[in-house]
């Protein structure tokens, strides 16, 4: 069964400090799909990224950057030089090909203080 | 344009009202969703449409009827709902089914209050 953890529920940094999230996932399948979501006060989640399971390469996008591990089955994030702006809650999802629906973890709120 | 609408933003319904959501994208988009997030948890899988057809009911009840009028419109029609309904309900689209492994992009939701 494929499972979704985003161990931290809560997190508070000051700004400009960088800050990680952390998502680890379980499948069976070889391929599948990881993504993760930010979902400001507002209410809707904004798509940041999208990663299949044949590319372990790391991304970054300006102060955002994702990190893609099949040994330890994770996909973590990290925010560098964290704003206010950033303060949100953060999901990682899964996907599995031929499956039907994304899986979302928990959910990692995170406070970004001034 | 990787734009989502939904209508209305608020809504505050009594459980003997019928009511309906609206949600619309002109992405080109052929998979659409319905999702249900309560606070502080993760969005809830509710139906999904795959060029336009009902492929999937997460054992959702009756009370909720979704419908797609056209490849761009989702709806969910709404009648006798509960208070415990009360919810964000966001809608989103993908362009292909999610088993492609296409991102979804969501729309801003439609905060319900079942009165």
């Amino acid at each position: 069964a494929q499972k979704v953890t985003q161990a931290q529920t809560e997190i508070s940094v000051v700004e400009k400090e960088d800050v990680t999230l952390d998502c680890v996932y379980e499948t069976r399948d070889t391929t599948y799909y990881l993504f993760w979501y930010k979902q400001p006060p507002s209410g809707e989640l904004v798509f940041l990224i999208r990663r299949n399971s044949f590319d372990e390469q790391n991304e970054i996008s300006g102060r955002y950057s994702w990190n893609f591990q099949k040994s330890t089955s994770s996909f973590n994030f990290t925010i560098t030089a964290s704003q206010v702006v950033d303060s949100a809650v953060y999901f990682c999802a899964l996907s599995e090909a031929g499956d039907d629906k994304i899986i979302f973890g928990k959910g990692t709120r995170l406070h970004i203080l001034p | 344009d990787t734009e989502v609408t939904q209508t209305p933003k608020h809504l505050v319904m009594g459980m003997t009202n019928k009511k309906s959501l609206k949600c619309e994208q002109h992405m080109g988009h052929r998979a659409m969703y319905w999702y249900k997030q309560k606070a502080k948890k993760p969005p809830e899988l509710m139906f999904v449409y795959s060029y336009e057809k009902l492929s999937i009911n997460e054992s959702v009840p009756s009370r909720f009827s979704p419908e797609c009028p056209n490849s761009s419109l989702l709806n969910l029609h709404l009648h006798a709902l509960q208070p415990e309904d009360s919810a964000l309900y966001l809608c989103a689209s993908s362009q292909d089914w999610v088993q492609a492994g296409d991102e979804q992009y969501f729309g801003p939701g439609t905060r319900l209050t079942v009165t």
